[in-house]
């Protein structure tokens, strides 16, 4: 299985609104990843974990918490975001911070 | 700060013409390098990838790509391209060491279209 899978596919909140975003991958990666990408950009680096333990933060602003509740398992817990947030948030994992990485097919979300 | 640089933003060719698209970063210490590739409505997928080694790597789908190390390069090559090769494609960087292990740095992309 090769596969990293992320919930929901789409999901529309408001400002206001307490939201989670949600990967797993079963193939045994203890790196896994949060990216953020905006219509015809590349994905930009959001946070690493790395067996299970935060190792880069790429200055995120706070109203986004990541964490890894376990190594198959990492979510993007979402709270007053903006507007300019909408994007495609896309989840990877890797054998290990310097492997490949496995792509999810992404969250599309929209702040309104 | 690293950074990766693709030469080209839009491609244009017809089916069976030969592909070479540029891609530069800029890091002094040691990298991996990737080229992903992104079909339309799909999830980004591994092309091919240089950890050591033969600078030249072969790929899926008939894709190569060569590094060359004095000119902090990594070019993708095909061919002959066919229609389905139509995609948008990113050259990546993963960095080592000082707090740098485990970023993987994407170039700007490149949008290929492939006319039949």
């Amino acid at each position: 299985d090769t596969e990293v899978t992320q919930t929901p596919k789409h999901l529309v909140m408001g400002m206001t609104n307490k939201k989670s975003l949600k990967c797993e991958q079963h193939m045994g990666h203890r790196a896994m990843y949060w990216y953020k990408q905006k219509a015809k950009k590349p994905p930009e680096l959001m946070f690493v974990y790395s067996y299970e333990k935060l190792s880069i933060n790429e200055s995120v602003p706070s109203r986004f918490s990541p964490e890894c509740p376990n190594s198959s398992l990492l979510n993007l817990h979402l709270h007053a975001l903006q507007p300019e947030d909408s994007a495609l948030y896309l989840c990877a994992s890797s054998q290990g911070v310097q492997g490949e990485a496995f792509f999810g097919q992404g969250t599309r979300l929209t702040v309104v | 700060a690293q950074s990766v640089s693709q030469h080209n933003h839009h491609v244009i060719l017809s089916e069976a013409a030969s592909l070479e698209l540029g891609c530069n970063y800029s890091y002094g210490g040691t990298v991996n390098l990737f080229w992903y590739v992104q079909y339309p409505g799909q999830h980004l997928q591994l092309l091919l990838k240089y950890f050591s080694g033969d600078p030249l790597v072969k790929g899926i789908k008939g894709f190569e790509a060569e590094f060359i190390k004095s000119k902090f390069s990594f070019n993708l090559r095909k061919p002959s391209v066919q229609w389905s090769d139509t995609a948008e494609y990113f050259c990546a960087v993963m960095t080592y060491g000082s707090g740098n292990t485990g970023k993987l740095i994407f170039g700007q992309g490149t949008t290929l279209q492939v006319k039949p």
